[in-house]
Parts: C-alpha cells; sequence; structure tokens
C-alpha cells in the first residue's frame, strides 16, 4: 500500500470544532504533503514540508496547520476558521520535493 | 506561482481509439512533470513523468511529451482499455528559494467505453 497511512478514513465534525487528521508513513521519505481534493478542481496544495521541524503554506493554507515534529508523520489541523471544511484530504510522500509522490487512500471530512 | 491547467476535462473514447489530455504551465523554470492516474475510490498513482531536458517519453500504451518553449506537456494513451477509465491529474514542479512544490491541473475524467 505504498507505506502512507491516513486515518480515520471518514470523519465527521460539527461546526465550530477543529479536527486532526493523521498522516504516517514508513518511506523514510523527507517531503511530505497535503492535498485537499474537491470535485472539479484537483488537487489543492494546503502545506508541505521538506524536512523534519519545517514547513510551508501551500495555495490554500487559510483555516489550517500542521506540524512536523518526527519524520514519519505531518497531522494536519482542520480548524473552526476553515469556511468550507467538506472536502476529501490526500496525503503524500516523497523521497525529496522533485520525485514521485506516494499517496495515502484519504480521509473524508463532512461537517455536520 | 505555479499555474497548471488541464483540458479537457472529460473525455470519452471508444475502446482502442487513442486519448490526448493537455497541459500547460505558467512557470518556466519548472522541471519536473508527473502525470497520475486516480481510479474511483482510490488514491492517485504516478504513470509516467518526464523531466525538462527530455522532449519525449514512452512507457508501452503512455508516452508524454514535454514543449518547453511553449510550457506545453501532453499525456498520449493508445489502443484504450476499459481499465484505463479513471481521472488523470498532470502536475508541474517548481519554486523558488529552495522551496519547490508540485501543482496539480484540474483533471480529466476518461471514460472508455467498450
Amino acid at each position: 500500500d505504498g507505506g502512507i497511512t491516513q486515518s480515520p478514513k471518514y470523519l465527521f465534525r460539527k461546526e465550530g470544532q477543529n479536527v486532526t487528521l493523521s498522516c504516517e508513513q514508513n518511506l523514510n521519505h523527507d517531503a511530505m504533503y497535503w492535498y485537499r481534493q474537491d470535485p472539479g478542481q484537483g488537487l489543492r496544495l494546503i502545506y508541505y514540508s521538506q524536512i523534519v521541524n519545517d514547513f510551508q503554506k501551500g495555495d490554500i493554507a487559510e483555516g489550517y496547520s500542521v506540524s512536523r515534529e518526527k519524520k514519519e508523520s505531518f497531522p494536519l489541523t482542520v480548524t473552526s476558521a476553515q469556511k468550507n471544511p467538506t472536502a476529501f484530504y490526500l496525503c503524500a510522500s516523497s523521497l525529496g520535493t522533485g520525485g514521485e509522490a506516494f499517496f495515502g487512500q484519504g480521509t473524508r471530512l463532512t461537517v455536520v | 506561482g505555479e499555474n497548471v491547467e488541464q483540458h479537457p476535462s472529460t473525455l470519452s473514447v471508444q475502446e482502442g481509439d487513442s486519448a490526448v489530455i493537455k497541459c500547460t504551465y505558467s512557470d518556466s523554470a519548472s522541471n519536473y512533470f508527473p502525470w497520475y492516474k486516480q481510479e474511483l475510490g482510490k488514491r492517485p498513482q504516478l504513470i509516467i513523468d518526464i523531466r525538462s531536458n527530455v522532449g519525449e517519453k514512452k512507457d508501452q500504451r503512455i508516452a508524454v511529451t514535454l514543449n518547453k518553449t511553449a510550457k506545453h506537456f501532453s499525456l498520449h494513451i493508445t489502443e484504450t482499455q476499459p481499465e484505463d477509465s479513471a481521472v488523470y491529474f498532470c502536475a508541474a514542479r517548481g519554486g523558488s528559494g529552495g522551496y519547490q512544490k508540485v501543482t496539480f491541473g484540474t483533471g480529466t475524467k476518461l471514460q472508455v467505453i467498450p
């Protein structure tokens, strides 16, 4: 399965609550990414990290936060400030920033 | 930042025909162009990629061409089969200041009609 695991697969959140999506990889990859996938909009980059303790905003970072305390882990927090959080979230990792990206199976977040 | 446009958004072909998906990018410094296939309910997976020092790359029924001057790159699938039905994403790697990121196109839903 490519060694990158996202959990949970489905997540429901009440409006006003923060929620954290998990992403773990055992591929020894330096770079990790979070993408949001909406119908007709492809994959949009939320945050990415090239190395432990360092991360950069992507194209749609508002309302999201991340941490990279360990090489294997890159959790994404969807905060209450994210106006439209219902979406499919994909985590990915690559050996370097330009190499093949391996994706997790995704987390479908629904705000109820 | 990088902007990647992908066309068409949907494509239907008869089994055995060819399919072509086209992408343009904006950052002339982009140097890596992967293509991903996402089957329904599954994760995207790399099917082919090309680097900026190469004009064309082939892998069995799949080929990718790159025109750096025009900032175009295309995916060609020949002898299409029903299992080729999926959403295909192009992408381009660009960036500056030591931070490079991959920007994706909006996807093409390919339907191969048996």
